[in-house]
């Protein structure tokens, strides 16, 4: 699987959008890219996930590049409660394993 | 519908014993995946199961074992523990298996072990 790159740390204003950017560009054609946050002392909570087209939903929109070597994960309105460590993780496809390989991820803080 | 139920949800054991934890996935998800989060390694997969088959190994010593039960129930354990053992473990369950890779894992609260 593809490794990812994340800045470690990010503010955001409450009620501002935050913007939180990912760097893949080893990827491959059957890799998809899946953001998962994780609130202290909780586990990791699935956001959305995309193959090559921007995707949205109730929480998140992601936003893939063309090349697909970079993806930015948008939460429209930030709110203290999205404080969390966010992740980008990379996974193939194919195959028959749900197995993930998260990196350090991006700690958020919102600020109110 | 119930969540991932993972138990318990804290324990403390002493250095050499051995513990088991158990996970129990949401109804009707029949793959069960376990990862060790420490604070110095982040979040490491240890194993998957499905249908009570193994698919899928991380790289941890054979102290760490587990099993999944026909209800999917699935059970970890660690022999001969260390204190390098101490960590959250958490247990994700999925809804497929075999090609249904891209359904989202949802994840327990985790059990707290602390080695002493």
């Amino acid at each position: 699987d593809a490794k990812t790159t994340q800045p470690p740390s990010m503010d955001c204003a409450e009620g501002r959008a935050a913007n939180l950017p990912c760097n893949h560009s080893t990827i491959s054609g059957n890799e998809y890219v899946y953001w998962y946050r994780q609130i202290h002392s909780q586990g990791p909570q699935y956001i959305i996930h995309g193959l090559k087209n921007n995707e949205t939903n109730e929480m998140a929109s992601l936003i893939i590049t063309e090349d697909r070597k970079s993806s930015t994960l948008i939460l429209p309105h930030a709110t203290l409660r999205d404080t969390a460590v966010y992740y980008c993780i990379v996974r193939r496809v194919s195959g028959n394993t749900g197995k993930l390989i998260f990196g350090q991820g991006t700690t958020l803080q919102v600020k109110p | 519908k119930a969540g991932v139920t993972q138990t318990p949800r804290y324990l403390i054991k002493t250095r050499g014993q051995q513990v088991t934890l158990s996970c129990s996935p949401i109804s009707g998800h029949r793959s069960v995946s376990w990862y060790q989060q420490t604070p110095g390694q982040g979040l490491q997969f240890l194993f998957e199961y499905f249908s009570e088959t193994q698919r899928n190994k991380g790289n941890f010593p054979g102290r760490f074992s587990g099993r999944q039960f026909s209800n999917s129930r699935s059970e970890m354990n660690v022999s001969t523990l260390e204190l390098g053992d101490s960590a959250l473990y958490l247990c994700a369950s999925r809804s497929g298996g075999g090609e249904m890779v891209n359904t989202e894992a949802f994840f327990g609260q985790g059990t707290r072990l602390t080695v002493v």
